[in-house]
């Protein structure tokens, strides 16, 4: 256990469709980063918060959301759902910005059908 | 942009074979190199960060070396449990923030 945790890790939806993916960071931590990870692209950067504030922003549609809460929690919101949304999506947490490693949950597992 | 290649793509190798896996970077102002260790239909998992060229680390048989331009990962004589796809990251500074940007990764086979 990474003490970084995902909820739900498989969800199955519909073309159209939004979901709420759920993320609680690692004791301690201040920022969050969700990551987003299919076959051919590897690793994605999507976005990231710091104690509440929105950090950086990396290759997210605008379909996507997400925000972090005043107890460090983060949602990402996934609208208008495509086939092509269908991949693992990450959170990971570290202390603070910089040059640390981050801590990986194990992930959600979307599937649009 | 700041990219990471890893190469190769994939590796197999025999129980005791030694190797190593290549990760070149292109980034402006180089502050951490990571490498992770991943296992099917789980995160990463933390392994080591390199800061400056010439730095060494080590942990169990891997070792990871950092020069200006590349990394390697040197795994010595595996096992079959250090199966695993092995990602490298380098942290990019752009437009006053601060993000990991991943390889593509290896995905390497120890058969026992």
């Amino acid at each position: 256990d990474s003490g970084v945790t995902q909820t739900p890790k498989h969800l199955i939806t519909a073309t159209g469709q939004r979901v709420t993916l759920r993320c609680s960071p690692r004791s301690g931590d201040l920022s969050v980063y969700w990551y987003q990870q299919s076959l051919d692209q590897g690793l994605q950067f999507l976005i990231q918060y710091y104690n509440g504030e929105e950090r950086a922003k990396g290759n997210i549609l605008e379909r996507f959301s997400a925000q972090q809460f005043p107890d460090l929690h983060s949602e990402l919101n996934l609208s208008s759902l495509e086939l092509g949304d269908s991949a693992l999506y990450f959170c990971a947490s570290s202390v603070e910005s910089g040059p640390y490693g981050y801590t990986f949950g194990s992930g959600t597992r979307l599937t649009v059908v | 942009e700041d990219q990471v290649t890893q190469s190769p793509e994939a590796l197999r190798l025999q129980e005791g074979e030694s190797s190593s896996l290549n990760c070149s970077y292109t980034v402006s102002g180089l502050r951490g190199l990571f490498w992770y260790r991943q296992d099917p239909g789980k995160g990463p998992e933390f392994l080591f960060t390199l800061y400056s060229a010439g730095e060494e680390k080590e942990k169990e048989r891997l070792k990871a070396t950092l020069t200006k331009k590349e990394s390697f990962l040197h795994i010595t004589a595996p096992k079959p449990e250090d199966s695993a796809t092995y990602l490298c990251a380098v942290l990019s500074h752009q437009g006053g923030s601060e993000k990991l940007v991943f390889g593509k990764g290896t995905k390497l086979t120890v058969n026992p």
